[in-house]
């Protein structure tokens, strides 16, 4: 158990539907990351926050967004679903604001999203 | 454009060989993280290497970070079934604090 809790597991859902994933960071840590992993695409950096700020931001589309609010849980929204957004969403947690090097991240169980 | 080229994409053998997965890029990394994943969960960090050269073991599991930092490689010696999953590289760039994961190598040990 990494310590990091996201929830849904699993979430099946229509195209052109909206949902929201939820994360809670291990105790102490300020920063959040969300990936998402396709059998295609691998594990896709899409965002980072870090106590309440955007820190950085990969292939994030448009029709997502994020947030981390005050308790340092994040949210991830996602509107206008396509059936390529069928995915594993994986949010990760790290003490420091230096998400790629030298830091270490704990991953998430993960969400399953089924796009029907 | 995939930065971390991992191969190969599938490796099945039996238990108790030895095995070597690699992890390429022509970019340099600042460090180069391994993870391990099993089905459903998410990814576990194995082991960071940050300085060129740099040679990490972990138990049977053996990790080396070229010396140009753009390429990594895990060893894994008397491999058992326990070792199955999906083996994801990952390098960090000081200059943008991203992570770039590779596809990772799916490695099955058959008892």
């Amino acid at each position: 158990d990494s310590g990091v809790t996201q929830t849904p597991k699993h979430l099946i859902t229509a195209t052109g539907q909206r949902v929201t994933l939820r994360c809670s960071p291990r105790s102490g840590d300020l920063s959040v990351y969300w990936y998402q992993q396709s059998l295609d695409q691998g594990l896709q950096f899409l965002i980072q926050y870090y106590n309440g700020e955007e820190r950085a931001k990969g292939n994030i589309l448009e029709r997502f967004s994020a947030q981390q609010f005050p308790d340092l849980h994040s949210e991830l929204n996602l509107s206008s679903l396509e059936l390529g957004d069928s995915a594993l969403y994986f949010c990760a947690s790290s003490y420091s604001p230096r998400g790629g090097a030298y830091n270490e991240q704990f991953f998430g169980p993960g969400t399953r999203l089924t796009v029907l | 454009t995939q930065l971390l080229e991992q191969s190969p994409q599938f490796l099945s053998i039996q238990e108790g060989e030895n095995l070597t997965v690699y992890c390429n890029s022509s970019s340099v990394f600042s460090s180069l993280q391994w993870y391990r994943q099993e089905p459903g969960e998410g990814p576990v960090l194995l082991v960071t290497v940050v300085t060129g050269g740099e040679v990490k073991k972990l138990k049977r599991l053996t990790f080396q970070f070229g010396d140009a930092r753009k390429d990594s490689s895990l060893h894994i010696t008397a491999a058992q079934p326990g070792d199955t999953g999906l083996y994801l590289c990952a390098g960090g760039r000081n200059r943008d604090d991203k992570i770039i994961f590779g596809k990772g190598t799916r490695l099955h040990i058959l008892p």
